[in-house]
């Protein structure tokens, strides 16, 4: 069954640093997006993307982040200048309609 | 605002004890409820998509049922490997997006 996959699975930087997050949709998706979760907090939207271009986002997606698709198979996630805050898990998920299918996770641990 | 809110926070069951997660929502419009698991550290796994009130659907040994006002994720006979985190999570219409907006989740605990 195909899964949507995440690199890397564990990111350790230093605040104020970039970083970028990819994801692998599965592969006749049309939707693909950011979730994050903040230990022992709920799973929260960040970002949906649609037809190569940014569909919805959530207060939380500010000038401090950025979403590409590069090519035809990756989606990335790019945070600039990060602050102890954006510690998460960061998932990515795809669906083709509704929902989503999510991946393993990256956990960003920002020192 | 929409909101999810999930009860218990966290429900204890001995193997073979069945009972019921609840999950009640405030929304301008359904689109559709969601019923994912969470095993710590991992991205949530996808059980079932519900989308109108009197709509049931069942895997193994959990049924998930739908009102205007709530859902319920039965749980029967369960066992240790059911222990997980259980989230539920809505999509609202008239968001372009497909966005999901999540409850805080159900801590379950199964013991042998």
């Amino acid at each position: 069954e195909p899964e949507v996959t995440q690199t890397p699975s564990h990111q350790v930087t230093q605040m104020g640093q970039e970083v970028i997050l990819r994801c692998v949709p599965i592969s006749n998706h049309l939707y693909f997006y950011w979730y994050r979760q903040i230990l022992g907090q709920k799973v929260e939207f960040l970002v949906s993307f649609y037809n190569n271009e940014i569909s919805e986002k959530s207060e939380i997606f500010d000038d401090q982040f950025s979403v590409e698709r590069p090519d035809g198979s990756n989606f990335t996630l790019k945070i600039r200048s990060t602050k102890l805050e954006d510690s998460a898990m960061y998932f990515c998920a795809s669906s083709y309609l509704a929902g989503g299918s999510f991946g393993p996770g990256t956990r960003l641990l920002v020192l | 605002e929409d909101q999810v809110t999930q009860s218990p926070e966290a429900l204890r069951l001995q193997e073979g004890e069945s009972s019921s997660l609840n999950c009640s929502y405030t929304v301008s419009g359904l689109r559709g409820l969601f019923w994912y698991r969470q095993d710590p550290g991992k991205g949530p796994e996808f059980l079932f998509t519900l989308y109108s009130a009197g709509e049931e659907k069942e895997k193994e040994r959990l049924k998930a049922t739908l009102t205007k006002k709530e859902s319920f994720l039965h749980i029967t006979a369960p066992k240790p490997e059911d222990s997980a985190t259980y989230l539920c999570a809505v999509q609202v219409e008239g968001t372009s997006g497909s966005r999901l907006t999540f409850g805080e989740g159900t801590q379950l605990t199964v013991n042998p």
